[in-house]
């Protein structure tokens, strides 16, 4: 059982550049999202997504971009990256119960360290 | 807005002694569930125990147990029996129960434990 899978694990970008983080989870839970990690913040979140089809904001989207075409899947873009974007990623995912998902226990990947120089 | 904090960014305590780690948050809802998760250097995050706003009694797990004071919006930690493997960063979080962003997670800054052997 793979749980939530983040790849890559570390990434090295130039400031413009644009890239993908792939999630991936096998155990058809319906909540996704993604957070960054800074030093000294805690995690914030980016984008979430409910289902398949269906995304929504967190606290810090600017300068990313989510879909979610099906259930297993939730890559977070980076049109263009900037340094303020160094960070760890860390996608999590949350079974729901009758759309209920605030009881359940998330799921995190191991994380995405990404450097923008 | 809801915000969690923690006021301890660092804390240290002797194996086998018992610690505590503070957390208080803000809200205005009266059903949601807090959290408190581990995060080893290995970046993973472990969720260590969870807490109903609806639930007088304090939650355990082990050796992990919570002090949760909902009218004073507290919510500690307290760890018994301390061993070497709690060495980690500490976050406490807190969700909404319902509402379209019920399973979006709001995390607080951390609380770095160390063990003394």
């Amino acid at each position: 059982n793979a749980g939530v899978t983040q790849t890559p694990k570390f990434q090295v970008l130039k400031t413009g550049q644009s890239m993908t983080l792939q999630c991936a989870q096998d155990m058809n839970h319906e909540y996704m999202s993604w957070y960054r990690q800074d030093p000294g913040m805690g995690l914030r979140l980016i984008h979430y997504s409910v289902g398949a089809g269906i995304t929504d904001q967190g606290e810090v989207p600017n300068g990313y971009n989510v879909s979610r075409s099906t259930t297993e899947d939730f890559p977070l873009r980076l049109l263009s990256a900037a340094p303020s974007q160094t960070s760890v990623y860390f996608c999590a995912s949350s079974y729901s119960i009758s759309g209920v998902v605030s009881n359940q226990p998330q799921h995190f990947g191991d994380g995405t360290r990404l450097s923008i120089l | 807005a809801q915000t969690v904090t923690q006021s301890q960014p660092e804390m240290s305590v002797q194996e086998a002694e018992t610690v505590t780690l503070s957390c208080t948050y803000d809200t205005s809802e009266s059903d949601y569930y807090l959290f408190w998760y581990k995060q080893p250097p290995s970046r993973q995050m472990i969720l260590v125990i969870r807490q109903e706003a609806y639930k007088q009694q304090n939650a355990t797990e082990n050796r992990f147990s919570v002090n949760f004071q909902k009218a004073a919006k507290s919510f500690s930690l307290k760890i018994s029996d301390s061993q070497l493997g709690d060495a980690a960063m500490y976050f406490c979080a807190y969700n909404l129960h319902y509402g379209g962003s019920q399973g979006n997670l709001i995390f607080g800054k951390g609380t770095k434990l160390s063990v003394k052997p």
